[in-house]
């Protein structure tokens, strides 16, 4: 079974400080891993997604993420946090194999930016 | 860029309503998702959806509720009777093909039953 931890509930960083936020994953093949970003009340928006080649993948909004496969990890990355970036982020993980290719995703990191 | 689109964005209904909830997907994608997202919790996988079947559900996903493809264009989620624990956010999605290419999800419905 695939499954995501993100063990950060809640994060604080003051703005233009850096940001790392985590991923672990659970998944018996090769991984198709996603970080999405929720404000309040809001749909999802892609930040970045990995499926394959160069490990750390760059993204919108200055975001950047690294597989590491021996770690199982997708943490993502920011190096200077704007107040805008105050948001829910979730990770996910999905596969191309079984039949539906569902992502499951982590239960999210809030983060909150101090000004 | 091609977009998926849930309407309508908030949906208020009585408990044991029945209540539809549409989503274009992108026009050329041919696999069709929902998930949910109770409020301050994560986003759930209810159902897949291919070549006019369902092709993988969850255990969320019982009796009460079904999806269709109706024609060309919509894709449904149907729950019978609604529960006020049905309370939640739901996001369609469509991908074009095998592998995860283009994985898109509509920006959601709210649905609050009362």
């Amino acid at each position: 079974a695939q499954s995501v931890t993100q063990p950060d509930i809640h994060i604080t960083v003051s703005e233009g400080a850096s940001l790392e936020l985590r991923c672990n994953y659970s998944y018996g093949a090769t991984p198709y891993l996603f970080w999405y970003v929720q404000s309040p009340g809001q749909g999802l928006q892609l930040l970045l997604k990995y499926f394959s080649g160069d490990t750390l993948v760059q993204g919108i909004k200055g975001f950047e993420a690294e597989f590491k496969r021996s770690q199982s990890s997708f943490n993502l990355r920011k190096p200077s946090v704007h107040w805008s970036d105050a948001a829910e982020y979730f990770c996910a993980v999905g596969g191309i194999t079984g039949g539906g290719n569902k992502l499951t995703f982590g239960t999210g990191t809030q983060l909150k930016v101090e000004l | 860029e091609p977009e998926v689109t849930q309407t309508p964005s908030h949906q208020v209904t009585q408990m044991g309503q029945e209540v539809i909830l549409r989503c274009v997907p992108i026009s050329n994608h041919l696999y069709f998702y929902w998930y949910r997202q109770i409020l301050g919790q994560k986003v759930e996988f209810l159902v897949s959806f291919y070549n006019n079947e369902i092709s993988e559900k969850s255990e969320i996903f019982d009796d009460q509720f079904s999806v269709e493809r109706p024609d060309g264009s919509n894709f449904t989620l149907k729950i019978r009777s609604t529960k006020l624990e049905d309370s939640a956010m739901y996001f369609c999605a469509s991908k074009q093909g095998i592998g995860l290419y283009g994985y898109t999800f509509g920006s959601g419905t709210r649905l609050t039953v009362v």
